[in-house]
């Protein structure tokens, strides 16, 4: 059964700074990962598919990256600003299309202005 | 946008009542989900469909059922509610197999 950690679980840092998110899983099998945000109250953003065959992926001001091998993906954010707020949350998928994602609990990120 | 609607919104019902949550596509996606959000368990997966009458078990399967009887609507029922079943409830779409988008969400109060 894959299992998915987020490490930390809560993160502030100041506007401006460079950062990071851990996502680590247990079942190599991995057929993509998936980066969402979710504001206070509110549903799901997606913001970065990988597929397994793949190593990388950048939206904007974000790079995603994937290391089957080693069980880990990470979340880079560059430049970050107040607006970032939210809980990014890491996500796989183990199974093929018919097969529901299996969630971390989540890094509740805050930017000092 | 990937033109997910969820009903109600907000429900509070009293135990023991059955309860029936509805998620509305309008893009003919093949793959649809409904997961629950919990403080300390993030998101877990409930049912999911794969095609029109194509059901399946997720993890937290118990208590719940679901029917799929057009492409366009996945309804979660809840038999008989109870309190442990209050959270909030999300739908997704798959777009082919792939990336999943996610519904707006229930949230739904047992007391």
């Amino acid at each position: 059964k894959q299992e998915v950690t987020q490490i930390p679980a809560a993160l502030s840092v100041p506007e401006g700074e460079n950062l990071v998110l851990n996502c680590s899983f247990t079942d190599s099998a991995i057929y993509n990962l998936q980066w969402f945000r979710q504001d206070p109250g509110k549903g799901l953003t997606s913001l970065l598919l990988i597929q397994s065959s793949q190593r990388e992926q950048t939206s904007g001001r974000l790079n995603a990256s994937l290391d089957k091998s080693s069980g880990r993906s990470t979340l880079y954010i560059a430049a970050s600003q107040p607006g970032d707020s939210a809980t990014y949350l890491c996500a796989g998928l183990s199974g093929g299309g018919a097969d529901g994602l299996t969630f971390g609990k989540g890094t509740h990120l805050i930017i000092q202005p | 946008d990937a033109g997910i609607t969820q009903s109600p919104r907000h429900k509070v019902t009293e135990t023991g009542t059955p309860v029936t949550l509805r998620c509305h596509q309008t893009e003919n996606h093949r793959y649809m989900y409904w997961y629950r959000q919990d403080p300390g368990h993030g998101l877990r997966l409930i049912h999911y469909s794969y095609g029109v009458k194509d059901t399946d078990k997720g993890e937290v399967s118990d208590g719940y059922s679901v029917s799929r009887s057009k492409t366009e609507d996945f309804l979660l029922t809840l038999e008989s509610a109870t309190s442990s079943q209050t959270s909030v409830y999300f739908c997704a779409i798959s777009v082919q197999g792939y990336e999943q988008y996610f519904g707006p969400g229930t949230r739904l109060t047992v007391t």
